[in-house]
This record gives C-alpha cells, sequence and structure tokens, in this order.
C-alpha cells in the first residue's frame, strides 16, 4: 500500500511569488491533514478535509493560504504571495474514517522563502 | 501558548538501557494522547498512544504512561536500541476534534 506522497520535496521560492504544494494521501482515507512546522519548532495544525469539505481550517495563518482538495483526492496549498515567515516543512496526513486519530504522515515539502 | 510541552530538546542514552521521555500538557480537556517518531527527512511516523481513560499502553518494547492529576505523559523504551534515534513528538487531541496539539519534539540519541 502506498504511503502519503507529497511535491515537491523542497521548493525555493522569492517573496512574493506563489507556490502550491500538493498531497496523495493514501488511498481510501477520508480525512486528510496539512500541517506546518517551522524552524525546528512544534509541528502546528492548519486544516482538516473529510473527502472534499473542509472541517476545521482553524490553523490556517491568513487568507494568503488557500487549501483545496477536489474530489476528495489529493490536497494541493497554495500560498499567495509567499513571505519570509512561511518557511518551513508543510506536512501532509491522512487517516480512515475507522480510525481518525491515527494519522499516516508524507515526508513533508521544505519550502524556503528568500 | 503552547499546550503540550516536550521540555527536553535532547536526550542521550546508552544502548541497552530505557530510554525515557518525557511530555507535559496545559489543557485538561485533552482525552487522548500520541507519540510519534521522526527520522531525517521524512513525516512523522505513528507509535503509540494512550486514551484518557488509561494510565498505561504496551506495545513491545515502548510503553506510554499517563498521569492525569499531573498532566504529564512520558514514553519508556526499553531496551533502546540505535534504530531508536530519532525525534520523537508527543502529541493531544480534545474530543471530537481531529487536530493534533503538538510539543516541539525531543531528538533521542542512542550510544551504542
Amino acid at each position: 500500500e502506498a504511503g502519503v506522497t507529497q511535491f515537491p520535496s523542497h521548493s525555493v521560492i522569492e517573496k512574493g511569488q506563489t507556490v502550491t504544494l500538493r498531497c496523495d494521501p493514501i488511498s481510501g482515507h477520508d480525512n486528510l491533514y496539512w500541517y506546518r512546522r517551522v524552524m525546528g519548532k512544534e509541528i502546528k495544525f492548519l486544516l482538516h478535509f473529510v473527502k472534499e469539505s473542509k472541517q476545521d481550517e482553524s490553523g490556517m495563518p491568513n487568507n494568503r493560504f488557500l487549501a483545496e482538495r477536489t474530489g476528495g483526492t489529493y490536497s494541493t496549498l497554495k500560498v499567495q504571495p509567499a513571505e519570509l515567515e512561511d518557511s518551513g516543512v508543510y506536512f501532509c496526513a491522512s487517516s480512515h474514517r475507522r480510525s481518525p486519530y491515527e494519522q499516516y504522515f508524507g515526508p513533508g515539502t521544505r519550502l524556503t522563502v528568500t | 501558548d503552547q499546550q503540550v510541552k516536550q521540555n527536553s530538546p535532547s536526550l542521550s542514552v546508552q544502548e541497552g538501557r530505557i530510554s525515557i521521555l518525557n511530555c507535559d500538557y496545559t489543557n485538561s480537556m485533552f482525552d487522548y494522547f500520541l507519540w510519534y517518531k521522526k527520522y531525517p527527512a521524512e513525516g512523522p511516523t505513528f507509535l503509540i498512544s494512550i486514551s484518557s481513560i488509561k494510565d498505561k499502553n504496551e506495545d513491545g518494547r515502548f510503553t506510554v504512561f499517563l498521569n492525569k492529576s499531573a498532566k504529564h505523559l512520558s514514553l519508556h523504551i526499553v531496551p533502546s536500541q540505535p534504530g531508536d534515534s530519532a525525534v520523537y513528538f508527543c502529541a493531544a487531541r480534545m474530543d471530537s476534534n481531529y487536530q493534533l496539539i503538538w510539543g516541539a519534539g525531543t531528538k533521542l540519541i542512542i550510544k551504542p
């Protein structure tokens, strides 16, 4: 069974540019989560999808961040325009509806904004 | 304000000995706790969890203890092996809320 995959693994962009991160969850997992870890600090929740619906987006920092999950499959997280403080590692996770608390993580996308 | 705290950024343990990783939390509404392990350039991997109605959960070499009155949990690894060297995260959740609240992690180094 394939795990959670994320693309790209690393992205370097300039302040003001746009970046789109992609996450493919484990097949059959209805729950999809985005998290971010900044500079060795704690991992912070961004949002949670159940299928294609946003269940909880309380962790989204501001309206420069837009997450979508078309058809309840893969998800994208767009940052537009990027700021320096957006640098960090963005993790995607998924979980099955029967065990929603056991979240399986992707390898993360390291975003560097210069 | 951090609701889940891992006060030790790193811990060094001799191979074969016990590793004890600690985690404190402030929110009494948390009802489920998880430990994740993370290797460099990889995402966190689920290790073990415990519900707030229990005080201990064991899975092979890994045991998690929960002290609700002290709002403290710990992960014991016995015996420690070189492959256990990683960053360990403590995470918590509240009932009916799927988001996880994370600690900053503790880097465990197992010395041969």
